[in-house]
């Protein structure tokens, strides 16, 4: 079953704004990972997240990660055309095993 | 070394037939994933592999599936006898294990079956 659920499943937003995606899972986990797609492709990694940590940043991505709330979120900042993809979270509830992936949130940016 | 391949890209096929596609994990990786996606939906575990014992394989696993990583570097995934709900992309994934258990993942492999 898919544990972690993104919110929302479609973003259409202007060049220059900035995107939040949301994750909520349900089960204790190790750490969270968000990972982009563009159309057809494989995955990219863009960040991971431990579950002792509550924010992490690396360019123009902002992670926060509450536990209490099973809950994570994704900002990507100054969103440029070339970020129009799917994004994905995934939890990983022990250290280097399987990954469980939400759905996924389609993010168009106009340019 | 420039990643994680797999090969084929594409594979067509009919109904009843068995294919297989093949993994090459970034060089020194430990570990090597297999995920299934199709249209729309986020990639759903398959099997793992540390080194070439196979750690865990998913329900969605049947028998008609099996997977294999002889001298624990690259790895192939069969499926006999398939069937058009096979249709997917069939995704590689490796990762160092106890290096930060990022797992990067391959291209794909899209299957369609007739």
């Amino acid at each position: 079953s898919q544990q972690g659920e993104e919110d929302p499943q479609a973003l259409s937003i202007q060049e220059g704004e900035n995107a939040t995606m949301n994750c909520s899972y349900k089960t204790s986990i190790n750490n969270l990972q968000w990972y982009r797609q563009n159309s057809g492709r494989g995955l990219v990694h863009l960040i991971l997240i431990r579950s002792n940590e509550r924010e992490k940043h690396s360019g123009r991505l902002r992670v926060t990660l509450d536990t209490s709330k099973k809950s994570s979120s994704l900002l990507i900042t100054a969103s440029r055309a070339a970020d129009t993809a799917s994004y994905f979270c995934a939890t990983e509830p022990g250290s280097g095993s399987r990954l469980t992936f939400g759905e996924g949130t389609q993010l168009t940016v106009n340019p | 070394d420039t990643g994680v391949s797999q090969n084929p890209r594409h594979k067509i096929t009919k109904r009843g037939q068995n294919v297989t596609f093949r993994c090459d994990p970034i060089s020194e990786h430990n570990r090597l994933y297999w995920y299934r996606q199709t249209l729309g939906q986020g990639p759903e575990f398959l099997t793992y592999f540390q080194n070439e014992a196979q750690l865990e394989k998913s329900r969605l696993l049947s028998d008609r599936f099996s997977a294999e990583r002889p001298k624990g570097s690259f790895s192939t995934l069969e499926i006999q006898r398939t069937e058009q709900g096979d249709s997917a992309m069939y995704l590689c994934a490796s990762s160092l294990r106890g290096y930060g258990d990022t797992q990067y993942f391959g291209p794909g492999t899209r299957l369609t079956v007739l």
